[in-house]
């Protein structure tokens, strides 16, 4: 199993631009979560996903979408690109909330910097 | 005040010291992870607990519900223990059931030969 991947590992965008952020999950994963981790600061929740078709937003959601069209897949787009949203992202899964026992599996990250 | 301190932010010791690490929450939770994040960035999951204590090889963590709060200790400790080692809460974050993780801001910890 590759666990959770990330593409690409490293972006520069201008101001305005917009992109999408991948993340492929193949363990069958009911949730998955992205994050943004800024300098000194802990993980922050941008949105999350309980399974297919379903998302809801975390703490900081303001300037991204995201989409669950499969198990597998969650991308999180960024429309209008601004320097506040340079930061370092981490896609997560976990299986679900079974009763006692929901450890995340983590994706590499992508270190986006915006111009 | 965040939900989530964790002390010391930075530690640096001998290779062979016992290391210890703190994490307090001011929040109701359901569990208690500890992670590690390596220095290139990726991040990986060493406990969750939700009472007591759990042990993997030289890493032990305990939990303290009533006190809210929780160690990471590390016995006999490496050059390649140094990493940033992050504390998160689980707690419920709607009326479905959703819980979501609060982070702290981590403790980088450097271990020297």
């Amino acid at each position: 199993n590759a666990g959770v991947t990330q593409t690409p590992k490293f972006r520069i965008l201008k101001i305005g631009q917009s992109m999408t952020l991948q993340c492929t999950q193949d363990m069958n994963h009911n949730y998955m979560y992205w994050y943004r981790q800024d300098p000194g600061m802990g993980l922050k929740l941008i949105y999350y996903s309980v399974g297919a078709g379903i998302t809801d937003k975390g703490e900081v959601p303001n300037g991204y979408n995201v989409s669950r069209s499969t198990t597998e897949d969650f991308p999180l787009r960024l429309e209008l690109a601004a320097p506040s949203q340079t930061s370092v992202y981490f896609c997560a899964s976990s299986l679900g909330r079974t009763s006692g026992y929901n450890e995340q599996f983590f994706g590499p990250g992508t270190r986006l910097t915006v111009l | 005040k965040n939900e989530v301190e964790q002390s010391p932010q930075n530690l640096t010791a001998q290779e062979g010291e016992f290391i210890t690490i703190n994490c307090s929450y001011s929040v109701g939770i359901s569990a208690l992870h500890w992670l590690q994040q390596h220095p290139g960035g990726g991040i990986v999951s060493l406990f969750m607990l939700s009472s007591g204590k759990k042990k993997h090889g030289r890493l032990i963590a305990t939990i303290n519900i009533q006190e809210k709060h929780s160690s990471l200790h590390i016995t006999a400790s490496h050059p390649r223990d140094s990493a940033v080692y992050i504390c998160a809460v689980r707690a419920l974050i709607s009326n479905f059931g959703n819980e979501k993780l609060t982070f702290g801001t981590g403790t980088r910890l450097t271990i020297i030969p």
